[in-house]
């Protein structure tokens, strides 16, 4: 069954430095997600992309912030400075269609020192 | 304002007991769809169901089961027979309708714990 695959399962970074979080969709997919959930926490959604750009973003999403898709395969999350408050595990989802269903990755707990 | 409510944010069962997750939600949109995702403490999001805004029909897969009611903009969830592998955060989400992708928005979850 096709998944996303998301890499690395665990970072762990020191403050101020940038980190790029890594997923690959399921291969068809056209619609690319990243959620956030800190620890004990709902998930929270911070970005989608479509016909590679950003279709939409929460607040959450700020400068410090940039997705890309740098190959057909790829796509990235990345924190230019991390924060403390950027300790979560973050989910990339993708989906086929609008209305279909979004498969998640199994998340990458990101740890900020 | 909350768009997803699930007001239990822990419950304990005994294994085989009935038990039933409650999730209200928000929306303006006539066009919706509604999710419930398990997370184990291994931490992936796993789909269990999507239900549409125009299909109001329950559905039951094995142990599990789904009551959709517009009416009181209600989508709870009941697992029949609880088993220890139930034990898991559950997530009911909704997804309004945009032209560029779906975007969810998550309750805060209920945390089940199955006692043996």
């Amino acid at each position: 069954e096709p998944e996303v695959t998301q890499t690395p399962s665990h970072q762990v970074t020191q403050m101020g430095q940038e980190v790029i979080l890594r997923c690959v969709p399921i291969s068809n997919h056209l619609y690319f997600y990243w959620y956030r959930q800190i620890l004990g926490q709902k998930v929270e959604f911070l970005v989608s992309f479509y016909n590679n750009e950003i279709s939409e973003k929460s607040e959450i999403f700020d400068d410090q912030f940039s997705v890309e898709r740098p190959d057909g395969s790829n796509f990235t999350l990345k924190i230019r400075s991390t924060k403390l408050e950027d300790s979560a595990m973050y989910f990339c989802a993708s989906t086929g269609t609008r209305q279909n269903i979004q498969y998640f990755g199994a998340g990458t707990r990101l740890s900020v020192l | 304002a909350q768009k997803v409510t699930q007001a239990q944010t822990e419950i304990s069962v005994v294994e085989k007991e009935d038990v039933t997750l409650d999730c209200v939600y928000e929306t303006r949109d006539t066009t919706y769809y509604l999710f419930w995702y398990k997370q184990p403490p291994s931490g992936e999001l796993v789909f269990l169901i999507r239900r549409n805004s125009f299909d109001e029909q329950n559905e039951i897969s094995g142990r599990y089961s789904w009551n959709f009611q517009k009416s009181t903009s209600s989508f709870n969830f009941t697992i029949t027979a609880s088993q220890v592998v139930d034990s898991a955060v559950y997530f009911c989400a909704l997804s309004e309708f945009s032209n560029t992708g779906n975007q969810f928005y998550f309750g805060t979850g209920t945390s089940l714990t199955v006692i043996p």
